[in-house]
């Protein structure tokens, strides 16, 4: 079945340094999708991307889909403690599939 | 708050009992999620339907599982005979599919305790 993964698990950075995530499906994808876990809460849409190459950037966020559509990577510059959580990706076969997470990457930002 | 609300936010049940999860989605969303998440781990997909019509169930989902969208609106979530390895925080998400998009937003989640 359809596999997404992540790497790395758990990322511990100073502030202001940058992060990054990676994803990579076991399978070509329609579109992956981005979200941000706070501690003790819920998943929040971060972005979705659709096109080979795609790269969006949110302030200090910038997502990119890989060429093949089958990864994709999450960076943040100049960290700040309001990063901290975990960040998933989401992928999905067709438009009309089911999401299936990543395992996530869980980042800690040190004041 | 995303919109979406789950009932009960907290449930402790002992082992073998049933229990009943209630998800409201966002009114104009055409589609519904449930999840299962535990500590450490992206959230574990279960089932979802596109209006009341159930898409996929996990073959990972048991028989004890079950879950409905009658008439397109509110989802149930039941789990019957309960094991304490069905302790977990149970997710559902609704979206709005359109064309490519299909952003998710998620309920707060409701925390099952097995004893």
């Amino acid at each position: 079945g359809q596999q997404v993964m992540q790497i790395p698990q758990y990322q511990h950075v100073q502030e202001g340094e940058d992060f990054t995530t990676y994803c990579n499906s076991s399978t070509t994808l329609s579109n992956i999708q981005w979200y941000k876990q706070r501690p003790g809460g819920h998943p929040v849409f971060l972005i979705q991307l659709v096109k080979s190459g795609e790269v969006k950037k949110q302030k200090r966020l910038t997502f990119q889909f890989g060429e093949a559509k089958k990864n994709s990577s999450l960076h943040i510059t100049a960290t700040q403690t309001t990063d901290v959580g975990t960040y998933f990706c989401a992928g999905m076969k067709t438009s009309y599939d089911k999401v299936i997470f990543g395992p996530g990457t869980s980042l800690s930002v040190i004041p | 708050d995303t919109g979406v609300s789950q009932d009960p936010r907290h449930k402790i049940t002992k082992r073998g009992q049933n229990v009943t999860f209630r998800c409201d989605p966002i009114s104009e969303h055409n589609r519904l999620y449930w999840y299962r998440q535990t500590l450490g781990q992206g959230p574990e997909f279960l089932t979802y339907f596109q209006n009341e019509a159930q898409l996929e169930k996990s073959r990972l989902l048991s028989d004890r599982f079950s879950a409905e969208r009658p008439k397109g609106s509110f989802s149930t979530l039941e789990i019957q005979r309960t094991e304490q390895g069905d302790s977990a925080m149970y997710l559902c998400a609704s979206s709005l599919v359109q064309g490519a998009r299909n952003e998710q937003y998620f309920g707060p989640g409701t925390r099952l305790t097995v004893t």
